[in-house]
């Protein structure tokens, strides 16, 4: 079954400092990874997304995620964490050209001052 | 502004009150599910349409109705709610190009006693 797993359930991080957050996935083929960020109360804004070609993609908010199918990953990472991405961070897979998004049960985010 | 709106956002209801929550995009997408965020689950799919009339049934559609008479609009209805539909309610739009990259809107927060 097709599935995508955030290992994760917390994380805490002191401002400043790196972030990565683990994806991993399991699909037949290759699938269109997304990463999703939910701040509280809000609403579900993706940050970056990948299809195919360059396994680094950039994204909003200074993120950027790597695909690498070796470890079946789409790790998120950020180089200097802000207070402000205090949120729960959740991945998602497709098959292409599909159209039910698969969750990962998310990982919340806390950043320490 | 290009957005996915729900009403209502938040709702406290009775067990077996029928209830319906709205949502509605202004983007022309063809595409729209209904998604629930229990903690520890992330988001899973109750109902999906792909246009107008054609609706279909995600992982967890069980006490859950839809329909999608026009395009913009995309109205989740629980006939006889239940304590376990307590949760957080998501909806989203895509367009038919490109179902996997989809928007969202900002969630309603549905409590059942």
């Amino acid at each position: 079954a097709q599935s995508v797993t955030q290992p994760d359930i917390h994380i805490t991080v002191s401002e400043g400092a790196s972030l990565e957050l683990r994806c991993n996935y399991s699909y037949g083929a290759t699938p269109y990874l997304f990463w999703y960020v939910q701040s509280p109360g809000q609403g579900l804004q993706l940050l970056l997304k990948y299809f195919s070609g360059d396994t680094l993609v950039q994204g909003i908010k200074g993120f950027e995620a790597e695909f690498k199918r070796s470890q079946s990953s789409f790790n998120l990472r950020k180089p200097s964490v802000h207070w402000s991405d205090a949120a729960e961070y959740f991945c998602a897979g497709v098959t292409g050209g599909g159209n039910k998004l698969t969750f990962g049960t998310g990982t919340q985010l806390k950043v320490e001052l | 502004e290009a957005q996915v709106t729900q009403n209502p956002r938040y709702l406290i209801t009775v067990t077996g009150k029928k209830l319906t929550v709205t949502c509605s995009q202004n983007m022309n997408h063809e595409y729209m599910s209904w998604y629930r965020q229990d903690p520890g689950l992330g988001l899973r799919q109750i109902y999906y349409s792909m246009n107008v009339e054609v609706t279909d049934k995600g992982d967890v559609p069980e006490g859950y109705k839809v329909s999608r008479k026009e395009k913009r609009n995309f109205p989740l209805i629980l006939e006889s709610p239940s304590p376990n539909q307590t949760s957080l309610y998501f909806c989203a739009s895509a367009d038919s190009t490109s179902t996997d990259t989809q928007y969202f809107g900002p969630g309603t927060r549905l409590t059942v006693l």
